[in-house]
């Protein structure tokens, strides 16, 4: 099964930082990935979609990359915003179901 | 619809009673799919169905989970004899297409929250 691991769990950052969220994964045999955003109390949010033949998306402040080979991503956000506070969530798609890591918390403070 | 649409949003149960969480994906969309969500926990696949079509139930942990899609468009996934270990956020996802490999986003609801007291 794919095992796919996000870190850090959780981060705190001052407003204004660029930082990078992390996600590995076991099998490099996917299809695409996807960044999701999750409020509390509330669904999932697409962020950022990557096709397997792609290395990278971008969409405002968001950049995500991937490389198959090292089994890795990450999720770039440039001038983190207050409002930028929420879970982040990547997942792999391996065939039609995603599998998602656990996430990492963020809080961008004022 | 404009998005994916569940109900109810919040939901509490005493323990053995049945319950039924109903999804009503974007329209269109020909994927539908049931993940569960623990607290602190991401999202585990459930189950899919490509129209009205169960493909794969792989992840529904018990014979107590059991979900349909009759008319390929609305969903429920019905929990029979509850039990404390089912308190979680279910989450219903559509996708515009089908198959393998797949394509396209994936659209969530906002999910509702089952507590098992």
């Amino acid at each position: 099964k794919q095992e796919v691991t996000q870190i850090p769990a959780a981060l705190s950052v001052p407003e204004g930082e660029n930082l990078v969220l992390n996600c590995s994964f076991t099998d490099s045999a996917i299809y695409n990935l996807q960044w999701f955003r999750q409020d509390p109390g509330k669904g999932l949010t697409s962020l950022l979609l990557i096709q397997s033949s792609q290395r990278e998306q971008t969409s405002g402040r968001l950049n995500a990359s991937l490389d198959k080979s090292s089994g890795r991503s990450t999720l770039y956000i440039a001038a983190s915003q207050p409002g930028d506070s929420a879970t982040y969530l990547c997942a792999l798609d391996s065939g039609y179901a995603l599998n998602f890591g656990k996430g990492t918390s963020l809080l961008v403070t004022p | 619809g404009a998005g994916v649409s569940q109900s109810p949003r919040y939901k509490v149960a005493k323990r053995g009673q049945d319950v039924a969480l109903r999804c009503d994906p974007i329209s269109g969309h020909v994927s539908l799919f049931w993940y569960q969500q623990a607290l602190g926990q991401g999202p585990e696949f459930l189950t899919y169905f490509q129209n009205e079509a169960q493909l794969d139930k792989s992840g529904l942990p018990s014979d107590r989970f059991f979900a349909e899609r009759p008319e390929g468009s609305v969903s429920t996934l019905k929990i029979q004899r509850t039990q404390q270990e089912d308190s979680a956020v279910y989450l219903c996802a559509s996708r515009a297409t089908s198959g393998r490999p797949s394509t396209g986003e994936l659209f969530f609801g906002e999910g509702s929250r089952l507590t098992v007291l």
